[in-house]
């Protein structure tokens, strides 16, 4: 398997503050996303980002596969960004998702 | 907006017990997966399913588990006899395509509690 790394693993925002999230993997992977899990437990898709960069509103990531990285930018930051961030990636030929353990967020008014 | 669909979303069950967890994948996808999330911790795959087999699992998923895609809509998810933990929230997740090169879509998910 791969192993996929995240950090910060915590991290406290003042409202309208931005950040990066960072996801490192320990083997090329053919395939990237990142997920929002909300305070219900809700896995919700943010990109599918094997490589290159992507821009939806307030939020962006940038994949760089040769490294093995991917990096989520959130801007602006609002109190329902609040929850745990999750990357994932595959293996090629493999059909299964590699977790990291999540980024906190917790963003205060 | 297509969207997988999980039932119950929560199940209490005693330990020994049989639980089944039932998705609906999204309509035109042809792979299947569960994966699960013990509370506090990472999400891990347990099971990929395509062409009605199984084409990878994880080794969690052993002789307890089982899945099965019992007609052209539902796929489920069987743990014959409970444990203690088992208590998770379970995720069923389908993509178009393979799960090297397709996009995954994950339910809401089924939350288990085992006594």
């Amino acid at each position: 398997g791969i192993q996929v790394e995240q950090s910060p693993p915590d991290l406290i925002l003042q409202e309208g503050a931005n950040s990066t999230l960072r996801c490192n993997f320990s083997d090329s992977v053919n395939n990237l996303q990142w997920f929002h899990q909300n305070p219900w437990g809700q896995l919700i898709n943010l990109f599918y980002i094997p490589s290159g960069t992507k821009q939806n509103g307030r939020l962006s990531a940038t994949t760089v596969a040769t490294e093995r990285y991917s990096l989520l930018y959130i801007s602006s930051s609002q109190t329902t960004d609040s929850g745990v961030y999750f990357c994932a990636g595959t293996l090629y030929n493999f059909n299964k998702f590699y977790f990291g353990s999540g980024t906190k967020l917790n963003v205060k008014p | 907006e297509p969207e997988v669909t999980q039932t119950p979303s929560h199940q209490v069950t005693q330990m020994g017990q049989e639980v089944i967890l039932r998705c609906v994948p999204i309509s035109n996808h042809l792979y299947f997966y569960w994966y699960r999330q013990i509370l506090g911790q990472k999400v891990e795959f347990l099971v990929s399913f395509y062409n009605n087999e199984i084409s990878e699992k994880s080794e969690i998923f052993d002789d307890q588990f089982s899945v099965e895609r019992p007609d052209g809509s539902n796929f489920t998810l069987k743990i014959r006899s409970t444990k203690l933990e088992d208590s998770a929230m379970y995720f069923c997740a389908s993509s178009e395509a393979t799960g090297f090169t397709g996009e995954l879509f994950f339910g809401e998910g089924s939350r288990l509690t085992v006594l």
